[in-house]
């Protein structure tokens, strides 16, 4: 069964520092989201996208946040300038939405800034 | 605005126990409603879902009916087994407008399950 997949599953880094997370969705699928879980609190949205752009963002996803969809098959979300309060568990997640309005999700990437 | 409120955890029982987790929701109009169960080192799965009032959702034992009254969407199972030990997270998608795809989650109540 086809499913979405997240690299790195862990990444540290240093504040300050730019990070990537990737994300390959499910290949006939057109919509793409980033979700974040701080440790503790709700799986929070991030943003959505479609068709080479973004179609919603929350109030989160500032300026140091950029998502992208490079080659056609991956998904990146860039953080700039990462601080201690962007660590958290990352969830990409992908959907066809053509009947059926289910988001499949990835494994997540687990970031911790240090 | 809308907002999911889960039952905190954790939530231990004994195999064959009955289970309940409770959700109520915040929404305007008629949302679509979600229970995600999240398995050690995997990703968010779908587990059942209702899209309007009264529906009932349920697969591999898990039922939850969509409660408009109470705005509720309790995940309950009659029987749990090992296997159900993770991470259940209920869930809603706003209807229509410019929210149409964006999940709304409550914080996730673990399940341990023993034998």
């Amino acid at each position: 069964e086809p499913e979405v997949t997240q690299t790195p599953s862990h990444q540290v880094t240093q504040m300050g520092q730019e990070v990537i997370l990737r994300c390959v969705p499910i290949s006939n699928h057109l919509y793409f989201y980033w979700y974040r879980q701080i440790l503790g609190q709700k799986v929070e949205f991030l943003v959505s996208f479609y068709n080479n752009e973004i179609s919603e963002k929350s109030e989160i996803f500032d300026d140091q946040f950029s998502v992208e969809r490079p080659d056609g098959s991956n998904f990146t979300l860039k953080i700039r300038s990462t601080k201690l309060e962007d660590s958290a568990m990352y969830f990409c997640a992908s959907e066809k939405r053509t009947g059926v309005y289910e988001q499949y999700f990835g494994p997540g990437t687990r970031l911790t800034v240090t | 605005g809308d907002s999911v409120t889960q039952m905190e955890g954790p939530v231990t029982l004994s195999e064959e126990a009955f289970l309940t987790i409770n959700c109520t929701y915040t929404a305007t109009g008629y949302p679509s409603l979600f229970w995600y169960v999240q398995y050690p080192g995997e990703g968010l799965q779908l587990l059942l879902k209702a899209t309007k009032a009264d529906d009932k959702g349920s697969n591999k034992g898990f039922e939850a009916t969509y409660r408009k009254e109470t705005t509720s969407f309790h995940l309950e199972k009659g029987s749990v087994q090992v296997s159900d030990s993770a991470v259940y997270f209920c869930a809603l998608r706003a209807e229509g407008g410019s929210t149409l795809g964006r999940l709304y989650f409550g914080r996730g109540t673990q399940l341990t399950v023993w034998p």
